[in-house]
């Protein structure tokens, strides 16, 4: 069974269009988060929700707009793709929002805007 | 602002040899520390973490972390790599005061030939 799941795997499109990445997790846990991984490998946090509600966002253009329908499912829907957006888009989860709390990673969405 | 320093790019180690990454960082408060591992085109696993106690933490695959508060440091090491141990390796540091993010370093590639 696959703890943190996302879809798509991979995504190709065209710059302007707009596009969403899907994440579930079913390990119970009540805090969701979307990280970037760019073509240097480095990792950054975008967003994070606990309990459906928004707690870290970090300098992230509005054309990125997480939503929470539930805990299980965090999306990531993105307008107007640009080049620069093209990146690994890893979603993850940890069962609370303390710092010692242990993040659980999906497979990563590799996106390519051309 | 915490932060991470992994200062090698890649670390190269014969199999059965053993093996360190480094990582230093810096961070308000009491800090807690993870490593990650993150194999080719899959999400990130996490390894081990240390929030308190004995400054030895043992991790999965036989990995384990020495904390050094006065070196600020959290190297992983292994006793005898394995060829299947070649990765990406991160560390990730979180802070005690308030609620903060996870910050991860540039990543480490373990390389480790037969």
């Amino acid at each position: 069974d696959t703890a943190v799941s996302q879809t798509p795997k991979y995504l190709v499109t065209q710059m302007g269009n707009d596009k969403s990445i899907k994440c579930e997790q079913n390990l119970g846990h009540d805090t969701m988060y979307w990280y970037k991984q760019d073509s240097k490998k480095f990792l950054k946090i975008m967003f994070s929700y606990n309990n459906k509600e928004l707690i870290i966002n970090e300098t992230v253009p509005n054309r990125f707009s997480p939503k929470s329908p539930d805990k299980a499912h965090l999306n990531l829907h993105i307008n107007s793709l640009e080049l620069g957006d093209s990146a690994v888009y890893f979603c993850a989860s940890s069962q609370g929002a303390g710092e010692y709390e242990t993040q659980y990673f999906g497979p990563g969405t590799r996106l390519l805007v051309l | 602002a915490q932060s991470v320093a992994q200062p090698e790019d890649q670390v190269n180690v014969a199999e059965g040899n053993p093996l360190t990454v480094k990582c230093t960082y810096s961070v308000s408060g009491n800090p807690y520390l993870f490593w990650y591992v993150q194999y080719p085109n899959r999400g990130l696993q996490f390894l081990l973490k240390y929030i308190t106690g004995d400054n030895l933490v043992k991790g999965s695959y036989g990995f384990e972390a020495e904390f050094n508060k006065s070196q600020t440091s959290f190297h992983l090491k292994k006793p005898s790599a394995l060829v299947s141990d070649s990765a990406l390796y991160f560390c990730a540091v979180r802070g005690n005061t308030g609620f903060q993010k996870l910050v991860f370093g540039t990543g480490t590639r373990l390389l480790v030939s037969p």
